[in-house]
């Protein structure tokens, strides 16, 4: 199957600073990449949908200035954790898309996820 | 838009025993339904999927069934072992546009020796 990496797979940072996770389609060109957030022993909650080269959709409830969402090529989105602060500690898992196929519709492959603790 | 709902929260079972746990959807447009298998701090992997063209699918120890009409799914696994302790995500959505999926909550399987 397609492989997507993602990274740093854990981090930790100070309360205010900034942390950037990138999501990196390594065989495939994703033209969708999905971000997800998922709390200890809950399921993934989608943030946002980046696609290439135009603005991510984000999921009501998820602010756009505090998570940040960059989709500049085919194969790499990033996304910026602003200011963070202790209740943005979470597990941050992308997942992406490889070219629509309507007779065959497409998989989500997932990133390893990046576990983000802010002290 | 899309809710999935996933029974039980939590499942037991003895070694060699099987296990079913069930998923609901509520828009009529979905037609992908993947399983995904998540180990405690790894990513979600893909064990099965099924589309609405179809009732059934099985490989190996795990199949899925549909109801399209109504609007529920369930992931089986036979002969259970140790190693298919996990927490089991359904989801339910429209792939053949790039739409997202929603996940169930969830279902955490453990399988005794």
């Amino acid at each position: 199957g397609a492989v997507v990496s993602q990274h740093p797979s854990w981090v930790i940072c100070k309360s205010g600073t900034s942390v950037k996770i990138e999501c990196r389609s390594l065989d495939f060109q994703a033209t969708t990449m999905f971000w997800y957030r998922q709390f200890p022993k809950q399921s993934l909650m989608l943030m946002a949908t980046s696609n290439e080269g135009s603005k991510a959709t984000y999921e009501q409830g998820v602010e756009k200035d505090k998570f940040l969402i960059n989709h500049a090529s085919l194969t790499l989105s990033t996304l910026t954790v602003t200011s963070a602060h202790p209740e943005d500690s979470s597990f941050y898992i992308c997942s992406a898309q490889s070219q629509i196929r309507r007779s065959g519709g497409t998989e989500a492959f997932f990133g390893q996820g990046t576990r983000l603790t802010v002290v | 838009g899309e809710n999935v709902e996933q029974h039980p929260s939590t499942l037991s079972v003895q070694e060699g025993d099987s296990a079913v746990i069930k998923c609901t959807y509520s828009d009529s447009a979905s037609n992908y339904f993947p399983w995904y298998k998540q180990e405690l701090g790894k990513r979600p992997q893909l064990i099965i999927d099924i589309r609405s063209n179809v009732g059934e699918k099985k490989d190996q120890r795990i199949a899925v069934t549909l109801n399209k009409t109504a609007k529920h799914f369930s992931l089986h696994i036979t002969e259970t072992q140790p190693e298919d302790s996990a927490v089991y995500f359904c989801a339910a959505g429209d792939d053949n546009y790039g739409q997202n999926f929603v996940f169930g909550p969830g279902t955490r399987l453990s399988v005794l020796p």
